[in-house]
């Protein structure tokens, strides 16, 4: 069954650093996510990309976030200048084209973000 | 603002119960209600679908229900495992939006 596979698995950075997360959504969907999990909380909605431009974002997706589509396969998540608070799991999510009703969400094993 | 509320936050039962999972959310105007189990550290894995015009989906001990002009949907499990131990979450998709919105979860614990 297809996958979406996120890299690295965990990372540990100072406070202050630059930090990219990576994911390699399903091939064939069009839509994608990011989400994040602080420990012991609700997953939040960060941002959706379509079409090479954002299409939705939270509060949480500040100026120290940013997504890019660098080429055909690859989805990434910067963050610029890394804080305490930005510790969490971070998932990839992708959709496949068509209607919301049918389809639903695929979400990769996520990316667990240490800062220090 | 939608919100999603998951009772109980805890459940445990001997191997064997069958068990319903609840799932309540303020807003009714949502196309889609997603069910993600989530094992400690890992990601989610999708459970069930249910579209905003069904009234339940089904996929082989779990039987998800959707009444939405309720707000509501529950999870039922059928003669629960110890493999089923770990967290279950359900998640709306509004209509006035492209995001997924999550409840906090139920932390299940299945004893043999």
């Amino acid at each position: 069954e297809p996958e979406v596979t996120q890299t690295p698995s965990h990372q540990v950075t100072q406070m202050g650093q630059e930090v990219i997360l990576r994911c390699v959504p399903i091939s064939n969907h069009l839509y994608f996510y990011w989400y994040r999990q602080i420990l012991g909380q609700k997953v939040e909605f960060l941002v959706s990309f379509y079409n090479n431009e954002i299409s939705e974002k939270s509060e949480i997706f500040d100026d120290q976030f940013s997504v890019e589509r660098p080429d055909g396969s690859n989805f990434t998540l910067k963050i610029r200048s890394t804080k305490l608070e930005d510790s969490a799991m971070y998932f990839c999510a992708s959709r496949r084209r068509g209607n919301i009703l049918n389809y639903g969400y695929t979400f990769g094993s996520g990316t667990r973000l240490t800062v220090v | 603002k939608q919100e999603v509320t998951q009772i109980p936050a805890a459940l445990s039962v001997p191997e064997g119960e069958n068990l319903v999972l609840n799932c309540s959310f303020t807003d009714s105007a949502i196309y889609n209600l997603q069910w993600f189990r989530q094992d400690p550290g890992k990601g989610l894995t999708s459970l069930l679908l249910i579209q905003s015009s069904q009234r339940e989906q089904t996929s082989g001990r779990l039987n998800a229900s959707l009444d939405k002009s309720s707000g509501r949907s529950t999870l039922y499990i059928a003669a629960s495992q110890p493999g089923d131990s770990a967290t279950y979450l359900c998640a709306v998709f509004n209509q006035a939006g492209t995001a997924l919105i999550f409840g906090k979860g139920t932390t299940l614990s299945v004893s043999s």
